[in-house]
């Protein structure tokens, strides 16, 4: 079963700084079936990524997805005071597999 | 507008069942999957399940296999997700969420891109 792994754990990072968080998969992934998404406390998640790199309907263009194979990122180029959250990436499909990652948390410095 | 929202807070018995609803609004429900989803206290997301209440594709995740039962009523626009034998580790709030995939004209996100608020079920002695 494939397993996804988010690092670093803990992103400390102040406004203005570029965040770049990484998922790594424990076997190659079709990119089209990797999505990002943004949680903050007491809320459902929310869809930030689809398909590695396309932004989900009203993210900001600060947000942007890249990766194959194994290895995805997820940056962030400008924290915004509202992007301090924890971010999960997914395994989205394939085989009927929907797993998610650990999730990386970005807290303020 | 696009929206799922979840029946209200649970508290349960070890060994009982509960039943959580997710009412669905603003769209075709029967052209697009709803997953459910839960998160642990301080913990991070668990995928349970799907169904497709107009194919009435369902599929688990293994570990739920045997003790989750997704169903869906399409007049209703709801899903349902019943889990049975509770204990204390199920204890989480459990998140309905649509897959952007409509199954109807084949296009769409692949990714949850509407989620219910939550309910949060509580399992305690």
């Amino acid at each position: 079963e494939l397993v996804l792994t988010q690092s670093p754990g803990t992103l400390s990072l102040s406004p203005g700084e570029r965040a770049t968080l990484s998922c790594r998969a424990s076997e190659s992934l079709s990119s089209s079936f990797l999505a990002w998404y943004q949680q903050k406390p007491g809320q459902a998640p929310t869809l930030l990524i689809y398909g590695a790199s396309s932004r989900a309907t009203g993210i900001p263009n600060r947000f942007s997805g890249s990766g194959s194979g194994t290895d995805f990122t997820l940056s962030i180029s400008r924290l915004e005071p509202e992007d301090f959250a924890v971010y999960y990436c997914q395994q989205y499909g394939a085989s009927f597999h929907f797993t998610f990652g650990p999730g990386t948390r970005v807290e303020l410095k | 507008q696009v929206q799922l929202v979840q029946s209200g807070a649970e508290v349960k018995k070890p060994g009982a069942s509960v039943k959580l609803s997710c009412e669905a609004s603003g769209y075709c429900f029967a052209c697009y999957e709803i997953h459910w989803v839960r998160q642990a206290p301080g913990q991070g997301l668990e995928w349970l399940g799907l169904i497709n209440v107009g194919n009435g594709n369902i599929k688990f995740s293994q570990k739920f296999q045997g003790r989750v039962t997704l169903s869906g009523d399409r007049s209703a626009n709801t899903a349902y997700m019943q889990l049975n034998s509770l204990t204390s580790d199920d204890t989480a709030v459990y998140f309905c969420s649509r897959d952007g995939w409509n199954y109807d004209v084949l296009t769409g996100v692949n990714g949850f891109d509407v989620w219910g608020q939550g309910t949060l079920v509580t399992v305690s002695s």
